[in-house]
């Protein structure tokens, strides 16, 4: 069974700080994604990660993917409260279309 | 500005009674997926169509749950009868494959469903 794992599951954490959002998975794959989600709300898509090695940053986002350690990593750098919401690591089952989630990481930002 | 629209974006209702849940994927997007979201589960999928023929169901209770494609511009999620425990969010969420498959999937604004 595709097991997907965060990270840690609740974060809190200070402005201007830097952290690490884990995320790993049972079984090979082709594709993941992070998401985020605010409270009340839908679903963000934020990267798609590809293949091993690949690296994306958007602003003081960047996550990374190392599919042969089944590991994937969503890093925040000097923390802003605008940032505050749940993450979400999500698995493409190889082969099909399915999306298999993580648990979600709830991340708090205090200024 | 494309999007994934749902209706209705509530429902309240009573253990029992028939729900019907309607989602519009983005023009010209050939996959189409529901996903349940509760905070004891998480996000599940519940059952996704390619070219509005289903793909996969295996997360969706069959013998209440039913979900269809009418055409390309509608999908529908139904349950009858509802209970207490189908309460949650239920997203829906569309995407273009081609090839080896779709970059991303985009979202709707989801239905909250309370059956009481």
């Amino acid at each position: 069974e595709l097991k997907v794992e965060q990270n840690p599951l609740f974060l809190s954490m200070q402005e201007g700080k830097n952290y690490t959002i884990y995320c790993n998975y049972s079984t090979t794959s082709d594709r993941l994604y992070w998401y985020r989600q605010d409270p009340g709300k839908s679903l963000e898509s934020l990267f798609v990660l590809l293949s091993n090695g690949a690296v994306k940053q958007e602003g003081r986002l960047m996550a990374s993917l190392d599919t042969k350690a089944r590991l994937s990593t969503l890093h925040i750098t000097a923390a802003v409260h605008d940032l505050s919401a749940t993450y979400f690591c999500a698995l493409r089952i190889q082969g099909a279309q399915k999306l298999v989630f993580g648990q979600g990481t709830r991340l708090t930002i205090n200024p | 500005d494309a999007r994934v629209t749902q209706t209705p974006r509530h429902k309240v209702t009573e253990m029992g009674q028939e729900v019907t849940m309607r989602c519009q994927p983005i023009l010209g997007h050939n996959t189409v997926f529901w996903y349940r979201q509760t905070m004891m589960q998480g996000l599940e999928l519940l059952a996704y169509f390619r070219n509005r023929a289903p793909l996969d169901d295996s997360g969706m209770p069959k013998d209440r749950f039913s979900a269809e494609m009418p055409d390309a511009t509608l999908a529908t999620l139904k349950i009858q009868p509802s209970e207490p425990r189908d309460s949650a969010v239920y997203f829906c969420a569309s995407g273009l494959v081609r090839g080896q498959g779709s970059r991303e999937q985009y979202f709707g604004p989801g239905t909250r469903l309370t059956v009481t």
